[in-house]
């Protein structure tokens, strides 16, 4: 079986920027949700979607969106960059209620 | 609200065991798990607790109660590879996961 896939690895975007990073789920696992890091913090959720439908959601403002494709593949957008987005954006997914499986995730810097 | 609490940093030698707590506040409570996290490196998956009790899965052990929002994690027979940061993570309502800020563990030969 494949694991969770993201990305890109690294990206540097400039403040006010628009981004989208890519997440490829484990196979058959229908529900992923994504989290972003600040360094030395642990992982905050930011949304998670079930059958491409968003079901849950953190503290984070609209400009944090997302997509759930069929075949199992999810993307994060995020509009009008800020200094304080610079973090590791991981996503992860899973079964029903099994464990997550985590990506290696995205490290986003924004200048 | 929901929080969790848990020491910034545990050390300790190889061979030795060693317990990382957390504490959580939440008004919904569907489980607390445990997560290891490597530099660099995603979160894996160690242990969950649903009801109250010990977990064990190998080296590893968790324990959960309920009556006192409190766990913790148990790591024996420490290796240098257990050098990691460890979270536990709140299952609170719609589905979602709460991370404490996690807990760095270094491991000395």
């Amino acid at each position: 079986e494949t694991g969770v896939t993201q990305s890109p690895t690294h990206l540097i975007k400039t403040r006010g920027q628009q981004v989208t990073l890519r997440c490829s789920s484990q196979s058959g696992h229908n529900t992923v949700s994504w989290y972003q890091q600040a360094l030395g913090q642990g992982p905050q959720f930011i949304f998670q979607y079930y059958r491409e439908e968003e079901n849950g959601r953190g503290n984070f403002p609209p400009r944090f969106s997302g997509l759930q494709f069929p075949n199992y593949s999810s993307e994060l957008n995020v509009n009008a960059l800020e200094l304080d987005d610079s973090a590791l954006y991981l996503c992860a997914s899973r079964q029903g209620d099994s464990p997550l499986h985590f990506g290696n995730g995205t490290r986003l810097t924004v200048t | 609200g929901q929080s969790l609490e848990q020491p910034s940093e545990v050390t300790a030698v190889e061979g030795a065991i060693v317990q990382i707590n957390c504490t959580y506040q939440t008004s919904g409570f569907y489980g607390l798990s445990w997560y290891q996290q490597h530099d660099g490196g995603a979160p894996t998956f160690l242990s969950y607790n649903g009801l109250d009790g010990l977990e064990e899965t190998g080296r590893f052990s968790s324990f959960l109660s309920r009556s006192d929002s409190y766990g913790y994690l148990l790591l024996q027979e420490l290796q240098m590879k257990d050098s990691a940061s460890y979270f536990c993570v709140l299952k609170g309502g719609a589905d979602k996961l709460i991370f404490g800020t996690g807990t760095r563990l270094q491991v000395f030969p």
